[in-house]
């Protein structure tokens, strides 16, 4: 499968933990997006990089959250300190070129804070 | 500030008759418009996309959307709907370095 891929699938944390997840975008695909959905809402942007570059960062996008994507491949979203309104699904999508195009997204890996 | 409104948060239809979904978003200029689909378990699928030239998009599973300057909107269309087609249904604008989904149309297909 040469899909968008999350991992993990699913996880499940104390508050006050911090939580790693790795998306790995389709090969070549120049822009990484990742996205936050709660139940019954639509996927809300956190940020977006061009190759290794971040590019944009949403104001929900706290100082606990940070995002990396050193080599241009893979991308890494760390939250620091989790709290319970942090539970929800983080999506990672990919596109193939500059500007607002297709976005193919992930499976989303889906966050419960106990 | 920009916003993209669905403002149907459920609708059923019975299998067979016409669909159309509501979008209107809010923005200085023309954006990038999207449809999304999202069906349970799985991840989230373009239908169609508009940047510019012919207002009327054709999209994949039979779906078209017609771009309204005047209205702001860009409402999703259907002649005949399938049970296939229940699912969860975003419009998306891309404006300047954002991206922003509506809340969503969840469309229920009945036989």
């Amino acid at each position: 499968d040469t899909g968008v891929s999350q991992d993990p699938r699913h996880k499940i944390t104390k508050r006050g933990q911090n939580v790693t997840f790795r998306c790995d975008p389709i090969s070549e695909h120049n822009r990484l997006y990742w996205y936050r959905q709660t139940l019954g809402q639509g996927p809300e942007f956190l940020t977006y990089f061009q190759n290794e570059a971040q590019l944009e960062k949403s104001r929900l996008l706290s100082d606990r959250f940070s995002a990396e994507r050193p080599k241009g491949s893979f991308s890494t979203l760390e939250i620091q300190r989790t709290e319970q309104g942090d539970s929800a699904m983080y999506l990672c999508a990919s596109s193939p070129r500059q500007g607002w195009d297709e976005q193919f997204f992930g499976p989303g890996t889906r966050l419960t804070v106990l | 500030a920009q916003s993209v409104t669905q403002p149907d948060i459920h609708i059923t239809v019975s299998e067979g008759a016409s669909l159309e979904l509501r979008c209107n978003y809010s923005y200085g200029a023309t954006p990038y418009l999207f449809w999304y689909v999202q069906s349970p378990g799985q991840g989230l699928q373009l239908l169609l996309k508009y940047f510019s030239g012919d207002t009327l998009v054709q999209g994949i599973k039979g779906f078209e959307a017609e771009f309204k300057r005047s209205q702001s909107s860009f409402n999703l269309r259907k002649p005949s709907v399938h049970w296939s087609d229940a699912a969860e249904y975003f419009c998306a604008v891309g404006a300047g370095n954002q991206f922003y989904f509506g809340t969503g149309t969840s469309l229920t297909v009945i036989p």
